[in-house]
């Protein structure tokens, strides 16, 4: 079965650190783009970074510079090492798979539960 | 960055009736070289991740019912749902996959008149 498992989340200090890992089973990690995607309580969807099969990272403004996103071949994982952490962070962190596609970047098609990352004093 | 703008952002239906969800995007989500759209539909229901519905803008993902269908091209789309069932009670989000930053619209949440 094709699907994504989040690690588990946590309540961290402002300027604290924090990793996030997301368990793929059913594709693997390396062949395919992989994003993350938060969402504060009560709000909509941001996009938060991407890696793309060819090893390309991409951030969203918002995160540059704290945020790093990277993967694990052997245990086909990927990763969110969260910096410098700020109150508007706190979000539930999800992983998502963009769709394979022949040419480009596609829609994500699979999706972890999410993991809860609070960020406060 | 790529701003997605949807509307209404709420609105109720009858069941058995017709869900109307627009979306307009601020620059064109066409690609010239193979002419589709990098548009994107979800669904997400309370205490679940979003589920995918429509990608390249009006091409059905495996599984959904033919209820759902998008449609449009450019910088403004539709999600049409049909026949509402008391199922597809959800906040749905529109997504450029056109470039990075990829952005959501802000959400459209349907409930049953």
């Amino acid at each position: 079965e094709v699907q994504l498992v989040d690690s588990a989340g946590g309540l961290v200090q402002p300027g604290g650190s924090l990793s996030l890992s997301c368990a793929a089973s059913g594709f693997t990690v390396s062949s395919n783009y992989m994003s993350w995607v938060r969402q504060a309580p009560g709000k909509g969807l941001e996009w938060v970074s991407a890696i793309y099969a060819n090893g390309r990272t991409y951030y969203a403004d918002s995160v540059k510079g704290r945020f790093t996103i990277s993967r694990h071949i052997s245990k086909n994982t990927l990763y969110l090492q969260m910096n410098s952490l700020r109150s508007e962070d706190t979000a539930l962190y999800y992983c998502a798979r963009h769709s394979p596609a022949d040419i480009g970047v596609d829609a994500f098609d699979i999706w972890g539960l999410g993991t809860m990352v609070t960020v406060s004093s | 960055d790529i701003v997605m703008t949807q509307s209404p952002d709420s609105l109720a239906v009858s069941l058995g009736e017709t869900a109307t969800i627009n979306c307009r995007s601020s620059q064109t989500l066409l690609h010239t070289s193979n002419n589709k759209n990098s548009l994107a539909w979800y669904q997400q229901k309370p205490g679940q991740p979003p589920k995918l519905l429509i990608y390249w803008a009006s091409t059905r993902e495996s599984g959904v019912p033919d209820r759902f269908s998008g449609s449009g091209s450019g910088t403004d789309f539709t999600l049409t749902i049909s026949s509402l069932l008391a199922e597809d009670v959800a906040v749905y989000y529109c997504h450029q996959y056109y470039s990075t930053p990829y952005t959501f619209g802000q959400g459209t949440k349907l409930e049953i008149k």
